[in-house]
């Protein structure tokens, strides 16, 4: 099955800085690569996603990078805020019956004043 | 569009004891998914549904655990004789059929039900 691996576990920037996550997938049918942001006590929400088609996705201060030659995946904010700060997981899946996400472990991102 | 609900939001119980669950994913998604999240982890995949079709489970779905979705709108998820280790965030999750103009990728999740076992 499919594994997902994800780095850094923790990250702490300053406001205004940029913070980089990245993932690693092992299954090369994945073809949906969705990043969720998870606050304390809420439901992950979905806040970018990218196909394999793609190479580079652009949601404002958001991007998500693919190399799937590497079979890796990045998501970028650029001009953090504290309401960025939040736990950041990617996950992978192949687009046929299921569907079924499979989750790396997360990233908590904190951003300071 | 009021977004996948779960109920309850929090549950504490007995180990022994069997609990349920229910879901109500988003109207017209007939792709419902049952997750399970530990702190600290990400989101794990115990089993899906399509329509009132369970489709696959995975091997973390123990005998003691099942999910139905009767009538291919609401679904519950009942464990029987909890275990400490069963202790978790049970998340809910829907994504829309494939049409004309989406590919139904997009997985939307509720607020989850925490259940803890004493």
């Amino acid at each position: 099955g499919e594994n997902v691996e994800q780095h850094p576990s923790t990250l702490s920037v300053q406001e205004g800085d940029s913070a980089v996550i990245k993932c690693t997938y092992s299954d090369s049918a994945s073809n949906y690569f969705p990043w969720y942001k998870q606050e304390l006590g809420k439901r992950p929400q979905l806040i970018i996603d990218i196909r394999s088609n793609v190479g580079e996705k652009k949601d404002q201060r958001i991007a998500v990078t693919l190399n799937k030659t590497a079979k890796h995946f990045s998501l970028h904010i650029t001009e953090t805020q504290p309401e960025d700060s939040a736990v950041y997981f990617c996950a992978a899946s192949y687009t046929g019956t299921a569907s079924k996400l499979t989750f790396g472990t997360g990233t908590r991102l904190q951003v300071t004043l | 569009d009021t977004g996948v609900s779960q109920d309850p939001r929090h549950k504490i119980t007995k180990r022994g004891q069997n609990v349920t669950f229910r879901c109500d994913p988003i109207s017209e998604h007939n792709r419902l998914y049952w997750y399970r999240q530990t702190l600290g982890q990400g989101p794990e995949f115990l089993t899906y549904f399509q329509n009132e079709a369970q489709l696959e489970k995975s091997r973390l779905l123990s005998d003691r655990f099942s999910a139905e979705r009767p009538k291919g709108s609401f679904s519950t998820l009942e464990i029987q004789r909890t275990e400490q280790g069963d202790s978790a965030m049970y998340l809910c999750a829907s994504r829309r059929k494939p049409g004309v103009f989406t590919t139904g990728e997009k997985l939307f999740f509720g607020s989850g039900t925490q259940l803890s076992v004493l």
